[in-house]
């Protein structure tokens, strides 16, 4: 069955350290989404991708970074951890055939930043 | 004024009940909607989608759009302790294949 997973689903940094979180479809889907989620706050979206090669920033964008190789990954790395960042983090994936398609959500990463 | 508004909650409903969801958006143009359903520690799952006017119903839920009043809502009949979750609104943006989403409604379904 097609899935959507994240890697590590719980991680421990020190501010300052740069971080990378893995999310890794087998959908086959042309759309990738990273969003936070925050108490107060609901999903915010961090970056996305429509495409091998193409990201675009979201409404939370700052002190995160993405890259897009291939049709199954879309890796969010923070280049300098914030306690600000502590959050979870969910990817997301949709077909990218119609502005309605349905986003998949892997299962979240806990991150907390001391 | 918020892109997509919901209230926090919790909206506590007794077991068997109708519980009812509210979401109201700003774009006027929006034409279609998502409700998403999260449970405590868990990623969203969909569970509903309108873009019509009116009701559109799958088994105990129905949601319902007005778009001239600018506000969605999900019902829940019969409601069980299972519905106990967090309830997400989300809109596509025009033109764009991303979507914007309410801070979600937490549902209580009391035994």
């Amino acid at each position: 069955d097609a899935e959507i997973t994240q890697s590590p689903r719980h991680k421990i940094t020190e501010t300052g350290r740069q971080v990378t979180l893995a999310c890794h479809q087998t959908w086959n889907h042309n759309n990738m989404f990273w969003y936070r989620q925050d108490l107060g706050h609901g999903l915010r979206l961090i970056h996305y991708s429509y495409g091998v090669q193409d990201t675009n920033k979201g409404e939370v964008s700052d002190g995160y970074s993405v890259s897009r190789s291939n049709t199954e990954d879309l890796p969010l790395t923070l280049e300098s951890a914030a306690s600000s960042q502590t959050s979870v983090y969910f990817c997301a994936s949709s077909a990218g055939t119609e502005h309605t398609d349905t986003q998949y959500f892997g299962p979240g990463t806990r991150l907390t930043v001391l | 004024q918020k892109e997509v508004e919901q209230n926090s909650g919790p909206l506590s409903v007794p077991e068997g009940a109708i519980a009812s969801l509210n979401c109201t958006y700003s774009d006027r143009g929006s034409q279609s909607f998502f409700w998403y359903r999260q449970y405590s520690g868990k990623s969203p799952e969909l569970i509903m989608f309108i873009y019509s006017n009116g009701d559109k119903e799958d088994g105990r839920f129905t949601a319902q759009l007005n778009k001239a009043s600018q506000y969605v809502s999900l019902l829940i009949r019969d409601s069980q302790p299972s519905d106990s979750a967090t309830y997400l609104c989300a809109v596509p943006s025009r033109g764009y294949q991303k979507v914007t989403f309410g801070t979600g409604t937490k549902l209580q379904v009391i035994p």
